[in-house]
Parts: C-alpha cells; sequence; structure tokens
C-alpha cells in the first residue's frame, strides 16, 4: 500500500501564475479530500469527492480554485490566478467509506506564491 | 467559528508520564471523532477514533473517552514515550459538520513534547 500521494512536495511560483497540485489516492478507496492548513486557520476542508463526484465545495474559497477528479486514481486542484495568500501546504486525503471510516492523508504540497 | 476547539497550542510532559489532550466541540451533530497525529513535513496520520455511542475506546497505549453532554472528548497517552511528540489533531464528523457525509472538522492542533 502506497499511500496517498501527493506532488509536486513544494511548488513555489509567482503571484499570477496558474498552480496545478496533483493526488493520486489509495487503490480502492471511493472518496477523496482536499484540505489547506495555515497557521491562522488550521485544516480547513476545500472540497471532497465521492465516487469521482464532487459532493461539497463550499470550502473552496475563491473562483480562482478549481478541482477536478477524471477517474478514481487521479485528482488536480488548480489555482488560477495564484496569489500570496494561497501560499500554505495542500494536502489530500482519501477514505474507503463507507460514513465513519478515518482518512488517509499524503504528505502534501507545501505551496510558496511570491 | 470554530466547532472543534483545541485550548492547548502545546503541553509538555515527562516520559513515562500520562499525556492528556483535551478538545471541545460545539455542533451538536457529531457523530463521530478523531485523534491524528502530525509529524513535520508529513501528513496527519490516523491514531484512533471513537462514536458517540461509545464513551471510551482503548488502542494499546492510546485511549479516547468522550462526554457528550459536556460536549468534551480526551485523548490519554499512557505511558508516554519520546516517539508521541507530535502535534496531534481532534477531528469530528456528522451530519451538518459542513465537510459532507464523510469530511472531517478539525480543531488547529496540540504540540505534545515528551521530556526525556
Amino acid at each position: 500500500d502506497a499511500g496517498v500521494i501527493q506532488s509536486p512536495r513544494h511548488e513555489v511560483t509567482e503571484m499570477g501564475q496558474e498552480v496545478t497540485l496533483r493526488c493520486k489516492p489509495i487503490s480502492g478507496h471511493n472518496s477523496l479530500f482536499w484540505y489547506r492548513q495555515t497557521m491562522m486557520r488550521g485544516l480547513e476542508l476545500l472540497i471532497y469527492f465521492n465516487n469521482n463526484v464532487p459532493i461539497d465545495d463550499s470550502g473552496m474559497p475563491e473562483d480562482r480554485f478549481s478541482a477536478k477528479m477524471p477517474n478514481a486514481s487521479f485528482s488536480t486542484l488548480k489555482i488560477q490566478p495564484s496569489e500570496p495568500r494561497d501560499s500554505a501546504v495542500y494536502f489530500c486525503a482519501s477514505s474507503p467509506g463507507p460514513q465513519n471510516s478515518p482518512l488517509h492523508f499524503g504528505n502534501g504540497t507545501r505551496l510558496t506564491v511570491t | 467559528d470554530q466547532q472543534v476547539k483545541q485550548n492547548s497550542p502545546s503541553l509538555s510532559v515527562q516520559e513515562g508520564r500520562i499525556s492528556i489532550l483535551n478538545c471541545d466541540y460545539t455542533n451538536s451533530m457529531f457523530d463521530y471523532f478523531l485523534w491524528y497525529k502530525k509529524y513535520p513535513a508529513e501528513g496527519p496520520t490516523f491514531l484512533i477514533s471513537i462514536s458517540s455511542i461509545k464513551d471510551k475506546n482503548e488502542d494499546g497505549r492510546f485511549t479516547v473517552f468522550l462526554n457528550k453532554s459536556a460536549k468534551h472528548l480526551s485523548l490519554h497517552i499512557v505511558p508516554s514515550q519520546p516517539g508521541d511528540s507530535a502535534v496531534y489533531f481532534c477531528a469530528a464528523s456528522g451530519r451538518g459538520s459542513g465537510g459532507g457525509a464523510d469530511g472531517l472538522t478539525f480543531g488547529k492542533g496540540t504540540h505534545l513534547i515528551i521530556q526525556p
């Protein structure tokens, strides 16, 4: 079991550039989550997919943020255009379901927008 | 408005003693509670969970207690070991958590330091 795989581990970009974060969930897991961690707000849920379908995106901060899950083994979180306040650690997590199953987290992508 | 609160940003405990981490929640719809452990530069790792139908769950050195009337849960680690030094997050889910059917709402974490 390779765990949840995120890439890149670190991303440094300039304000205004497009950023794409990638996630490969654990094989067989039906649910996928994107979280953001900042000092001020802690771990915040951005969006959640079940069987590749977005279920709840109420945590996505702005229209600059979008997420896709084209198949069961891949998801992306895109920020366009990026801003310095987007700097944070972005975590992807997956869960086998059903409800009340623990989430398994990747090691995160540290994003710095200058 | 924080629905899950961990009021102690840090806690220092001597090796071999008991570590007690606390967590309070405000949303009465929460029915599933978890503790995660996080080392620097790694993602949170699931430690132990408890359903609202129970008031205690034990796994080796780790025990989680739930007091529904007080909307309070705690994690006990005994005996504490140097490898337990990490940030511990309390999390909750349930109808109306804002995170979807399986989404978790996290506290801001408590940094546990085990002193030799």
